[in-house]
């Protein structure tokens, strides 16, 4: 199976700071990587998907990167409810796997 | 609005079962593979199961094929997740989710809010 690794774990910032985090593929994934955000008590929810591209709804502060095995989530000034742990997934291949996720915390 | 909502989580011995079923509305429920993925306490998400939109394909993680059979009723908009043989490390809150299409290699855009299995004596 794909291994999906994410740096770093935990990750502390002020409101308004840039965020910045990543997300390694063992093998090549091509484009086929989501970023997911779950707060507390919720079901994730979708941020990005084809590696760049926002799903709905998702506010133009949040942009992803890459392709193959190295992923790149940033948040360009973090709001309060940005505050959650972040997952990266890749869906190119069964069994479909993700990462351990970064913690964003203030 | 798409909406899921899970419901059958609960307290059940070792090497017992249950069926987990999710009720789907808001979107074309047989035009979507479906998805359970599972998050024990405190930890990260792990994929479970999938289900074309006909029911006709299926593909299982390797740590629950042969105890887990995932399913669909796309009459009732409900899909379901039978649980046997359950162990202790299954214990986890389990998501009902969608594909954004119905082929394998999509993201999950939707998640439901989940439903808690504890498998304990």
């Amino acid at each position: 199976e794909i291994v999906m690794t994410q740096s770093p774990a935990t990750l502390s910032v002020s409101p308004g700071e840039r965020a910045t985090f990543s997300c390694r593929a063992s093998q090549s994934v091509s484009s086929n990587l989501a970023w997911y955000q779950q707060k507390p008590g919720q079901g994730p929810r979708l941020l990005i998907y084809g590696a760049s591209t926002r799903a709905t709804g998702i506010p133009a502060r949040f942009s992803g990167s890459g392709s193959g095995t190295e992923f790149s989530l940033t948040i360009s000034s973090l709001q309060s409810e940005d505050f959650a742990i972040y997952y990266c997934q890749h869906y190119n291949t069964w069994p479909l796997t993700f990462g351990g996720g970064t913690k964003v915390e203030i | 609005e798409v909406q899921l909502l899970e419901s059958g989580g609960g307290l059940v011995q070792p090497g017992g079962s249950l069926r987990l079923s999710c009720a789907a509305s808001g979107f074309i429920f047989n035009s979507f593979v479906m998805t359970w993925v599972r998050q024990a306490p405190g930890e990260g998400l792990e994929w479970v199961s999938a289900i074309s939109g006909r029911g006709t394909n299926t593909n299982y993680a390797d740590s629950v094929k042969g105890r887990f059979t995932i399913s669909r009723d796309n009459s009732k908009n409900t899909l379901y997740l039978h649980m046997k043989s359950l162990r202790a490390e299954d214990t986890a809150v389990y998501y009902c989710a969608k594909f954004s299409e119905n082929e394998w290699w999509r993201p999950v855009d939707y998640w439901g809010q989940g439903t808690l299995v504890t498998v304990s004596s």
